[in-house]
């Protein structure tokens, strides 16, 4: 069965710091992956997805992700981070007619 | 932009109640999803549902639940018998492709609680 799992329940860092997440999934098949933010009180948004490509992709807000297929792996960066990034983020997989998403970690980012 | 939305907001229910959660998917989808998240905990899948009848279904999604899509807009999700478990956000989604995932779009949820 398909599963994603990311690495870090909580992460606190300091304004301007370099954040990266780790994602990792669970299927040989061709898999589509995505990673969404969740600010305080709101819903679920899409901050970059990978299909196919380029392995480095860029989405919203100046974060971007690296597909490493050989690791299974689908890391959120962003190099420096503000205080407005404090949210949940959850990376997810695709296949078929779901979307897994991983447990989510919490970015906390001091002023 | 389109926008699938969901009412209410916040349901609260009494344990062993039945509660239905709607949603109005984007016109033009065919594919919808109904998932939920407990306070502090990941986003779960309960079920897919595709030309009027379910795709894919998790072990959350058991004899107790059930959806539908009435009419050519709404699509429901029916408890019916509410667990104190059950409480949490309910998120609909719906997408134009099943496999089109950069075409999930996430209603803002419904928060339920049971007590």
């Amino acid at each position: 069965a398909q599963s994603v799992s990311q690495h870090n329940h909580h992460v606190i860092l300091s304004e301007a710091a370099s954040l990266e997440l780790g994602c990792n999934y669970s299927y040989g098949g061709t898999v589509n992956l995505f990673w969404y933010v969740q600010y305080p009180g709101q819903h679920l948004q899409l901050l970059l997805k990978y299909f196919s490509g380029d392995p480095l992709v860029k989405g919203i807000k100046g974060f971007e992700a690296e597909f490493i297929k050989s690791k299974f792996s689908f890391n959120l960066r962003k190099p420096s981070v503000q205080w407005s990034d404090t949210a949940e983020y959850f990376c997810a997989a695709h296949n078929d007619y779901k979307l897994s998403f991983g447990a989510g970690t919490t970015v906390t980012v001091r002023a | 932009e389109p926008e699938v939305t969901q009412t209410p907001s916040h349901q609260v229910t009494q344990m062993g109640q039945e509660v239905i959660l709607r949603c109005v998917p984007i016109s033009n989808h065919l594919y919808f999803y109904w998932y939920r998240q407990i306070l502090g905990q990941k986003v779960e899948f309960l079920v897919s549902f595709y030309n009027n009848e379910i795709s894919e279904k998790s072990e959350i999604f058991d004899d107790q639940f059930s959806v539908e899509r009435p009419d050519g807009s709404n699509f429901t999700l029916k408890i019916r018998s509410t667990k104190l478990e059950d409480s949490a956000m309910y998120f609909c989604a719906s997408t134009e492709q099943g496999t089109g995932g950069e075409k999930l779009f996430f209603g803002s949820g419904t928060q339920l609680s049971v007590l």
